[in-house]
């Protein structure tokens, strides 16, 4: 079967760092995705990883290690517009992308 | 250029009744997505469309749902004898290739409710 773990909810304060984990098992893997979804509207595409390590987009970065099943996204610099659900998905086989329940992250000032 | 289009963007239908819901996928994307995404949790996968290839229905939920991609391009998903438990939110989504490395373009959605 398939599945992915990600927290429910997280809080962060304005400008400081925040790491959303995502435990996944796949009877396959090719890589693992995140999506970001703001209220009412359309999950839109963050990142991609396929190896190991560390990918960094500006304030974004997405981390994989494949021998735990594991990665996480890290947002820096947390702006208010930042707010939102963010999902893992992890491609379990060429046509199949599974994602995860969603991290809901609040932003405080 | 122009995005994922769904229509209608919102559907209310009594409890028995059949809908069709359309996608308008980005021209020149030869993959094609159904999601059924309920209130505050995750997308669920219905069914997948990658050019000519017979689709991976897998994800289905009940011999109620169908779908049907024409041309390679627009793709109309049927619910028949609706339910109330089918009330969500349902995102079609197109890519250029194989998901994952190839970014998904997500529609806005069309949010059905089942009185």
């Amino acid at each position: 079967g398939q599945s992915l773990e990600q927290p429910s909810e997280v809080t962060a304060v304005e400008g400081a760092i925040v790491q959303i984990n995502c435990t996944y098992q796949t009877s396959g893997f090719y890589g693992l995705s995140w999506y970001q979804q703001h209220d009412g509207g359309a999950p839109t595409f963050l990142s991609y990883n396929a190896l190991d390590g560390l990918e960094e987009t500006g304030r974004f970065s997405s981390f994989l290690s494949r021998s735990d099943s594991y990665g996480y996204l890290l947002l820096q610099e947390l702006q208010m517009k930042d707010s939102a659900s963010y999902f893992c998905a992890a491609q379990g086989g060429a046509n199949n992308l599974f994602f995860g329940t969603g991290t809901r992250l609040t932003v405080i000032p | 250029g122009a995005g994922v289009s769904q229509s209608p963007s919102n559907k209310v239908t009594e409890k028995g009744k059949d809908v069709e819901l359309r996608c308008d996928p980005i021209s020149g994307h030869t993959a094609l997505y159904w999601y059924r995404q309920s209130l505050g949790q995750g997308l669920e996968f219905l069914i997948y469309f990658q050019g000519n290839s017979a689709p991976d229905k897998s994800g289905l939920p009940s011999d109620r749902f169908s779908a049907e991609r024409t041309g390679g391009s627009v793709s109309t998903l049927t619910i028949q004898r609706t339910q109330q438990e089918d009330s969500a939110v349902y995102l079609c989504a197109s890519s250029y290739g194989t998901p994952g490395p190839y970014e998904q373009y997500f529609g806005p959605g069309t949010r059905l409710t089942v009185t």
